[in-house]
């Protein structure tokens, strides 16, 4: 079964830390995305790639990085953590032709800064 | 960027009921998705839409994209608690990979 895995389900993070969230997918699919996800704002996209080594920044951007190097994984950096990016943080990818094709999703990961 | 309201945000309701969740924006899509969320999972995709008009049927859910393809709906008949979910619409803007989605909406299906 294709699937997106994220390393951690949950995570909890000192104020200042620098934080690494990772995504590995096994479907071969160009296009990753972190988005994050807050009640009642559904989610936003922070960051995407559509190759190896290419980012573009997403609607939130600020507070993050992130780090393709090889196809199958895609890190979203938190540089120093703060109270306010304490979400849930989703990665998804799809392949670059199906252009009405569907993300496939990680089961999420929850990060709490403390 | 694209903004997707969706409307209501919250529903609870009895098993047996029909509900309708709207998705709704100023902006114009080249194709609407709508996916479903359950707790501790990512979401799940559950349609496509491309054209004006156009309906499609999974089950007991109805999917319609509005003729100047800005706004949708999902239309549940008869519903069950394994319904239960969060809702959500996403929208592509011209022929970009780029997904935006909406505010989500929390439902609740009760026996």
């Amino acid at each position: 079964d294709v699937k997106v895995t994220q390393s951690s389900r949950y995570l909890v993070k000192r104020t200042g830390e620098k934080v690494f969230l990772e995504c590995v997918q096994d479907m071969d699919h160009e296009n990753m995305f972190w988005y994050r996800q807050d009640p009642g704002l559904g989610l936003r996209l922070i960051y995407f790639s559509y190759d190896v080594k290419m980012k573009e920044k997403g609607d939130i951007p600020e507070g993050y990085s992130v780090s393709r190097e090889k196809k199958e994984r895609f890190s979203l950096i938190l540089e120093s953590a703060s109270t306010n990016q304490t979400s849930m943080y989703l990665c998804a990818s799809s392949l670059w032709i199906r252009r009405t094709g569907g993300y496939t999703f990680g089961s999420g990961t929850r990060l709490t800064v403390v | 960027t694209q903004l997707l309201e969706q409307s209501p945000q919250f529903l609870s309701i009895q098993e047996g009921e029909n509900l309708t969740v709207y998705c709704n924006s100023s902006s114009v899509f080249s194709s609407l998705q709508w996916y479903r969320q359950e707790p501790g999972e990512g979401p799940v995709l559950l349609v496509t839409v491309v054209t004006g008009g156009e309906v499609k049927k999974l089950k007991r859910l109805t999917f319609q994209f509005g003729d100047a393809r800005k706004d949708s709906s999902l239309h549940i008949t008869a519903a069950q608690p394994g319904d239960t979910g969060l809702y959500l619409c996403a929208g592509r803007e011209g022929g970009g990979n780029k997904l935006t989605f909406g505010t989500g909406t929390q439902l609740k299906v009760e026996l």
